[in-house]
């Protein structure tokens, strides 16, 4: 069974519907992450949760909420979805071990397509 | 604010060959730095990750370096295979807010048989 599990995988929605995204793992990892990529802008970073009371915007995380439910789960959510919010979405992990960052570990994406 | 940039953007190599993947990034306060593949409409692999005192770091026919003070790593790749054919990432961990990755574009790789 794959430790970082995205549901859906494929979601095709029409513009102004509020759509959720939703992540889990059995990793046992503390930190949770949320990304898109692009075509050309690469992956960048909307939200990240180091745990299930700490909830942190990142590089884009205008037009996105995020809810940290539980050490294993983190959600994202559009509240009014737009065309240019079509995208991949990446969930990952990490943890934090002997005082060094320890890897990411990615979900296997969702692809989100707004009309 | 970090960037992190991959050269080159494609390679297309005949099976067999060794090659070198490049990235570079601006800002040499670094954690770590990550190499990733993914394949098409995937997700990513973690591949090798180097602590910013490390050097190098080896996984089977895969070796990347690491010269922190001047904002470079390498990915080797030794005796190429068509299923080495992806997208490499790599991802530096900076000292910025929340010590986050920033990722480069990536290197599309296409190992020909």
């Amino acid at each position: 069974d794959a430790d970082v599990t995205q549901t859906p995988r494929n979601r095709i929605t029409k513009t102004g519907k509020r759509i959720m995204l939703e992540c889990s793992q059995t990793k046992g990892h503390d930190r949770m992450y949320w990304y898109r990529q692009d075509p050309g802008l690469g992956l960048r970073l909307i939200y990240y949760s180091f745990d299930v009371k700490d909830i942190n915007k990142g590089e884009i995380s205008d037009g996105y909420s995020v809810s940290r439910q539980a050490q294993a789960k983190f959600s994202l959510s559009l509240e009014s979805a737009i065309p240019n919010q079509t995208a991949l979405y990446f969930c990952a992990t990490s943890t934090v071990s002997g005082g060094s960052y320890n890897e990411q570990f990615f979900g296997p994406g969702t692809r989100l397509t707004v009309l | 604010k970090q960037e992190v940039t991959q050269i080159p953007a494609a390679l297309s190599v005949p099976e067999g060959e060794n090659l070198v993947l490049n990235c570079s990034f601006t800002d040499s306060a670094i954690y770590n730095l990550q190499w990733f593949r993914q394949d098409p409409g995937k997700g990513l692999t973690s591949l090798l990750l180097i602590q910013s005192s490390q050097r190098e770091q080896t996984s089977g026919r895969l070796n990347a370096s690491l010269d922190k003070s001047s904002g470079r790593s390498t990915l080797y790749i030794a005796a190429s295979q068509p299923g080495d054919s992806a997208t490499y990432l790599c991802a530096v961990r900076g000292n910025n807010a929340g010590n986050m990755l920033t990722f480069g574009g990536g290197t599309r790789l296409m190992v020909k048989p």
